[in-house]
């Protein structure tokens, strides 16, 4: 049973646009959520994290928002950029443990 | 480096073959993740330490799996008698604190023949 989802695997949009992407989750102890960001053969980079004591966190063109009742966040990025072509991992983590558990990811291109 | 940094980079292994996979945090973080990446699939969790203590390792899926890291700083994730169900990418993090922002290495790739 996945406890984050990303239901779209993938996602494309046309430069200067809007991106959002989507995650939702089940485990009702998840307290903290992260979004990360992904090139070929690199590793995972942080890209904005969310506490579930708010329900939005901003941070230059990206802004994460917390539906807690839903069990669902997202990640809008405006305007996109090519340069964000990218997988976006959202993830989650229970009790300030640092472990996180992590979704399939989205791929999002983003075309010029 | 600044970043962490893991090798090797590939590995292809034969079925039966025993591996070790190596870690290289950022210098002075304290907390270190391994997480397993399977194709098309976000990273897994694995196990993490604190210090050279190991807290939890819930998520190694057998016990042909170990992990260690005896000073507190570079970590070895070990997998004997690997299967080709272990092929996947193998991740490493480390953070300065629990709960902290995790900074991931580039990755192993292991591929069991």
């Amino acid at each position: 049973d996945q406890q984050v989802k990303q239901n779209s695997p993938s996602l494309s949009v046309q430069e200067g646009r809007i991106s959002i992407l989507n995650c939702d989750y089940t485990n009702s102890m998840f307290d903290y959520f992260l979004w990360y960001k992904k090139y070929p053969a690199e590793g995972p980079t942080f890209l904005i994290s969310i506490s579930s004591i708010k329900d939005k966190n901003e941070d230059g063109r990206f802004t994460v928002f917390l539906n807690k009742s839903a069990k669902h966040l997202s990640l809008h990025i405006v305007p996109s950029q090519p340069g964000d072509s990218a997988v976006y991992f959202c993830a989650a983590s229970a009790g300030g443990a640092g472990k996180s558990t992590f979704g399939d990811g989205t791929t999002l291109t983003v075309k010029p | 480096g600044a970043g962490v940094s893991q090798s090797p980079r590939y590995k292809v292994a034969k079925r039966g073959q025993d591996v070790a996979l190596r870690c290289d945090p950022i210098s002075g973080h304290v907390s270190l993740f391994w997480y397993q990446q399977a194709l098309g699939q976000g990273p897994e969790f694995l196990t993490y330490f604190q210090n050279e203590a190991q807290l939890d390792k819930s998520g190694l899926p057998s016990d042909r799996f170990f992990a260690e890291r005896p000073e507190g700083s570079v970590s070895t994730l070990k997998i004997q008698r690997t299967q080709q169900e272990d092929s996947a990418v193998y991740l490493c993090a480390s953070s300065l604190a629990l709960g902290g922002e995790q900074f991931f290495g580039p990755g192993t790739r292991l591929t069991v023949l």
